[in-house]
């Protein structure tokens, strides 16, 4: 089985510029995410979607960062423009439903790796 | 709301040493408990899960926690090290509405030959 595929896996770019990452999830996961993770720190949501519906952005700086998932599939997060202070992993994960009663596993791409200058 | 404290951002044992990575949650609710690993340079794999069945869960690796409600704890143990076991931790909850899980900070692991 395939698992969550993501690209790039780096980039480097200038404060203020833009970029975009790429998320293909597990075949069949309605749960798609999209988490951050700070170089000594544990992952942080940004965004959750159920299906092609947003369930969780509570934690997205929404005047820089922006995410869809356009029928349901893959997924794209956007930063723009970007800021010194974005430099992380981006990671995203897919898992077949929300985790609820069944505690369902969350399973993790290999991550993008943001380097801002 | 739910938190994740782990105890020690870094431990190291030498190999063939028992393995104790400490992860104590607050939840209002019974909560969903998870370690998962991550190795240099890739994402994070689950390790092991519990879903409020036996409260000694055993997972991959060799890895087991074991949930103590009254302590609040769900520790991360390995009776023996291998130096491939070398590796951050993350521990994690989400609560029985399964809405978010929370991660914690993360506790690498150094194995000493």
């Amino acid at each position: 089985e395939a698992g969550v595929a993501q690209s790039p896996r780096y980039k480097i770019i200038e404060k203020r510029q833009s970029v975009a990452f790429w998320c293909n999830p597990i075949s069949g996961h309605a749960t798609l995410y999209w988490y951050q993770q700070i170089l000594g720190q544990g992952p942080k949501l940004l965004i959750q979607f159920q299906n092609n519906g947003v369930v969780d952005d509570s934690q997205l700086p929404k005047d820089r960062f922006s995410a869809e998932r356009l029928k349901g599939v893959d997924s794209t997060l956007k930063i723009q423009p970007a800021k010194l202070e974005d430099s992380a992993v981006y990671l995203c994960a897919s898992s077949e439903t929300i985790p609820a009663a069944a505690g369902n596993t969350i399973y993790f791409g290999e991550g993008s790796w943001l380097t801002v200058v | 709301a739910q938190s994740v404290t782990q105890l020690g951002s870094h431990v190291s044992v030498s190999e063939g040493a028992l393995v104790l990575l400490r992860c104590n949650y607050s939840s209002s609710v019974p909560p969903y408990l998870f370690w998962y690993v991550q190795y240099p340079n890739q994402g994070l794999q689950l390790l092991l899960k519990y879903t409020s069945a036996a409260t000694l869960v055993k997972g991959i690796n060799g890895f087991e926690a074991e949930f103590k409600k009254s302590e609040t704890s769900f520790h991360l143990t390995k009776p023996s090290a291998h130096m491939s076991d070398a590796a951050e931790y993350f521990c994690a909850v989400s609560d029985a509405g399964g809405f978010k899980t929370i991660f914690g900070a993360g506790t690498r692991l150094f194995v000493k030959a």
